[in-house]
């Protein structure tokens, strides 16, 4: 069965430090699916990012990038110059190809960004 | 595009009541929707996968016949939570799919908070 595990339960930085959350995950397909959503206190999920297992490139999207590691299942994300707006939980998530779009979620990271 | 809508937004009933909530693909039809639940400061857990005109699948450890799912069409899923008690307020999030195949991203609804009296 598929898993994510994201060990940092809260994290604390004040603004306009980098940070970068953390995500490994497990699974027996080879064809697999990771995501990372942003749930600010209002509770709506925020998409981020979707890879898919073949594609390890590392993407940057703004202040947002993701290391994609298959060597160590991981699917780190990193915030640059973070800031007051990005406090919010986030949340890992992976898919198996072959398991009915079934998206197993880690346990979150509470990201607070002090002014 | 791709928009889920949840109604209602937040609902609070009494204890041995049932409560019905709908989910909605506003702008395209979902081959599938899924219902999660999340407690406070946890993670979101699946609670069922349907698809449009078949039986919901539900995961281990929930009850179908207290978390009643139909999905009745292509744009919409109905959650019942039958006889609530206290311990089930929670957040229930749906999402809807249109793809086919796993890993299609999944548009997830505001979510819907229940409270239990």
């Amino acid at each position: 069965a598929q898993k994510v595990t994201q060990a940092q339960t809260e994290i604390s930085v004040v603004e306009k430090e980098d940070v970068t959350l953390d995500c490994v995950y497990e699974t027996r397909d080879t064809t697999y699916y990771l995501f990372w959503y942003k749930q600010p206190p209002s509770g709506e999920l925020v998409f981020l990012i979707r890879r898919n297992s073949f594609d390890e490139q590392n993407e940057i999207s703004g202040r947002y990038s993701w290391n994609f590691q298959k060597s160590t299942s991981s699917f780190n994300f990193t915030i640059t110059a973070s800031q007051v707006v990005d406090s919010a939980v986030y949340f890992c998530a992976l898919s198996e190809a072959g398991n009915n779009n079934d998206m197993r979620f880690g346990a979150g990271t509470r990201l607070t960004v002090k002014p | 595009g791709a928009v889920v809508s949840q109604h209602p937004s937040w609902v609070i009933c009494k204890s041995g009541t049932s409560v019905k909530i709908e989910c909605r693909s506003l702008d395209f039809q979902a081959t599938t929707m899924f219902w999660y639940r999340q407690f406070p400061k946890q993670s979101l857990m699946l609670m069922a996968t349907s698809n449009e005109g078949s039986k919901a699948t539900y995961e281990q450890g929930v009850e179908k016949d207290k978390f009643l799912i139909n999905h009745a069409s292509l744009t919409l899923s109905t959650l019942t939570v039958t006889s609530a008690h206290p311990e089930d307020s929670s957040f229930y999030i749906c999402s809807a799919t249109f793809g086919a195949g796993g890993g299609d991203e999944q548009y997830f609804g505001p979510g819907t908070r229940l409270t239990v009296t």
